[in-house]
């Protein structure tokens, strides 16, 4: 079982490049989300999706864009890395929000922005 | 809106004593709340989770958790720590109710001492 997969699982970034974070599950989930996790701050929600065709920001979205246009796939788009996006990022989906459905994680991208 | 506060940040206990890891929650309706546990550079995984039903519950390797609604609390325990415990733990919550992503707290850190 594949379950939630990130790719790459670290980067090295130069300041004002651009890249994508990609996200895919093989769950059939209908709910994803993507963290950032800084030491000591824990995991800030940056962006959701309640389904392919739908996305909503979270707590922490400046500087980061997300598309879902399918089910599976959850890309997470840098345009001009900052230093400050320095983090590690986590991918996550679950069947849904209600009834204490269980989050599903990758295994995180490790991004520096330099 | 919903959160959590782990309190203490690092957390240390001796092989073999009790492991209590602190959450306590504000929510305005009733919530769902969650423990994962993070192992050195790899994703979250569930520990346990509280829908509503047994207050207390319990999750996989020897760990449980009461809800205390009076208290406002979901602490973490295990009678018995072992060296493999070694990880950070986050507390989170999220609503019965409407497409609400869950919140994490900002961890704890346990050590173990042999």
């Amino acid at each position: 079982n594949a379950g939630v997969t990130q790719t790459p699982k670290f980067r090295i970034l130069k300041i004002g490049q651009s890249m994508t974070l990609q996200c895919t599950q093989d769950m059939n989930h209908n709910y994803m989300y993507w963290y950032r996790q800084d030491p000591g701050m824990g995991l800030k929600l940056i962006y959701y999706s309640v389904g392919a065709g739908i996305t909503d920001k979270g707590e922490v979205p400046n500087g980061y864009n997300v598309s879902r246009s399918t089910t599976e796939d959850f890309p997470l788009r840098l345009e001009l890395a900052a230093p400050s996006q320095t983090s590690v990022y986590f991918c996550a989906s679950s069947y849904s929000t209600s009834w204490g459905s269980e989050a599903f994680f990758g295994q995180g991208t490790r991004l520096t922005v330099v | 809106a919903q959160s959590v506060t782990q309190l203490g940040s690092h957390v240390s206990v001796s092989e073999g004593a009790l492991v209590l890891l602190r959450c306590n929650y504000s929510s305005s309706v009733p919530p769902y709340l969650f423990w994962y546990v993070q192992y050195p550079n790899q994703g979250l995984q569930l520990l346990l989770k509280y829908t509503s039903a047994a207050t207390l519950v319990k999750g996989i390797n020897g760990f449980e958790a009461e809800f205390k609604k009076s208290e406002t609390s979901f602490h973490l325990t295990k009678p018995s720590a072992h060296m493999s415990d070694a990880a950070e733990y986050f507390c989170a919550v999220t609503l019965n109710s409407g497409n609400t992503p869950l919140v994490f707290g900002k961890g704890t850190r346990l050590s173990v001492i042999a």
